[in-house]
């Protein structure tokens, strides 16, 4: 079976911090795909991130950099010079390839709050 | 393009009462699913379908009913409603091995009384 982990309930930072949100999975999977969705208080998920795990190759997009290592199974997600609008609960999630593609393994989610 | 849309937003209903939460797609993508997200526990898997006729079980199946007779839609039935229903309801979908991240519906808030 699949699992995330997503270990920091809550974290809580001032406005410019940077911030890093953790995520580890587990699965027997050698081909899968790990993702990050933000929910901001509106409600909706927001797509970020996708990751497949033949490419360990980190990314940066503006102030949000994923660093992926398949050693430790982790998929952690750092926020830099934090802002309020990033204020949300933030979701790691795992998917297989094949049948199970469609299928999504979420971790429990981390609320994180930026402080003016 | 509408993307995922999901009906009703908001529903209340009373313990024993039967709805049907509705999911439609207009993006042809054969992945369809339904999640229920709960406080503390993120999204959980209700049901799933890979295709039109196809659906299989998720993680907490009980006390719901899917079907998909078509590539767009996929309602999620609640038979006999419990308090233990009470949620918010998620519809996703997803294209075609590799190629995209799932798309998800803006969500329907249930409570059970």
């Amino acid at each position: 079976a699949q699992k995330v982990t997503q270990a920091q309930t809550e974290i809580s930072v001032v406005e410019k911090e940077d911030v890093t949100l953790d995520c580890v999975y587990e699965t027997r999977d050698t081909t899968y795909y790990l993702f990050w969705y933000k929910q901001p208080p509106s409600g909706e998920l927001v797509f970020l991130i996708r990751r497949n795990s033949f490419d360990e190759q980190n990314e940066i997009s503006g102030r949000y950099s994923w660093n992926f290592q398949k050693s430790t199974s982790s998929f952690n997600f750092t926020i830099t010079a934090s802002q309020v609008v990033d204020s949300a609960v933030y979701f790691c999630a795992l998917s297989s390839y094949g049948t199970s593609y469609g299928k999504l393994t979420f971790g429990q989610g981390t609320i994180l709050t930026v402080h003016p | 393009n509408a993307g995922v849309t999901q009906t009703p937003k908001f529903q209340v209903l009373k313990t024993g009462q039967s709805m049907t939460l509705q999911c439609a797609q207009d993006m042809n993508h054969e992945y369809m699913s339904w999640y229920r997200q709960d406080p503390g526990m993120g999204l959980r898997l209700i049901h799933y379908s890979v295709g039109a006729g196809i659906t299989d079980q998720g993680e907490v199946p009980n006390g719901y009913n899917v079907s998909r007779s078509t590539t767009e839609d996929f309602p999620l039935r609640l038979l006999s409603a419990a308090p233990s229903q009470t949620s918010v309801y998620f519809c996703a979908s997803r294209k075609g091995q590799g190629t995209t991240e799932a798309f998800f519906g803006q969500g329907t808030r249930l409570t059970v009384v």
